[in-house]
């Protein structure tokens, strides 16, 4: 079955640095979004990005965040100055429409660690 | 009031067990309704899927929503130890477009079987 693939699983960055998370989405689908998970704490939405452009946002998803799809497979979330605070499980997820028949299938995550 | 409620136990059961998993809600405006299973470490992956009100069922699996009491739940028929993971419930609304894949999730229920 395909799956959504993220990389890389572990990263561990200093305050104040740039990261970059990346997302290979399932091939044929066409709305990408990305989540966090704080530890211990709920799964919560970031941003949402169809047609190469960002469709919503949470208030979390400030101007530190950024997304792009570089390429057809590639879906990437840039953190621009890391905060201690950004440490979290990062989840990408892709559907095929955003309509009921589609439900949203996860990646396994990477662990942003910021020290 | 939190969007989304759910105990998140933990819940030991044995196995063989019936287990009962519910959430509940206050935006009247979620239409889409979901489990989600999650092991340690890793994505969500969806269990069971429901679009308004009624029953869905799938193997051991079912999955019930009550929108006049904001009320889902999950049942778990011969629980096994494989089913020991967090249990997240989550929902969305019908705004069209990428606001099907915008999650809102519950806290998650930590589920233990033992053999």
């Amino acid at each position: 079955e395909p799956e959504v693939t993220q990389t890389p699983s572990h990263q561990v960055t200093q305050m104040g640095q740039e990261v970059i998370l990346r997302c290979v989405p399932i091939s044929n689908h066409l709305y990408f979004y990305w989540y966090r998970q704080i530890l211990g704490q709920k799964v919560e939405f970031l941003v949402s990005f169809y047609n190469n452009e960002i469709s919503e946002k949470s208030e979390i998803f400030d101007d530190q965040f950024s997304v792009e799809r570089p390429d057809g497979s590639n879906f990437t979330l840039k953190i621009r100055s890391t905060k201690l605070e950004d440490s979290a499980m990062y989840f990408c997820a892709s559907t095929t429409e955003g309509r009921n028949n589609s439900p949203l299938h996860f990646g396994n995550g990477t662990r942003l660690t910021v020290t | 009031q939190k969007e989304v409620e759910q105990d998140p136990g933990p819940l030991s059961v044995p196995e063989g067990a019936i287990v009962s998993l519910n959430c509940t809600y206050s935006n009247s405006a979620f239409q889409y309704f979901m489990w989600y299973r999650q092991y340690s470490r890793k994505g969500p992956e969806l269990l069971m899927y429901t679009y308004s009100s009624g029953n869905k069922e799938d193997g051991r699996f079912t999955a019930q929503v009550d929108k006049s009491s904001k009320y889902i739940s999950l049942f778990i028929r011969d629980s096994q130890p494989s089913d020991s993971a967090t249990y997240l419930c989550a929902m969305s609304s019908n705004a069209g477009g990428t606001s099907y894949g915008k999650l809102t999730f519950g806290q998650g229920t930590i589920l233990t079987v033992h053999p």
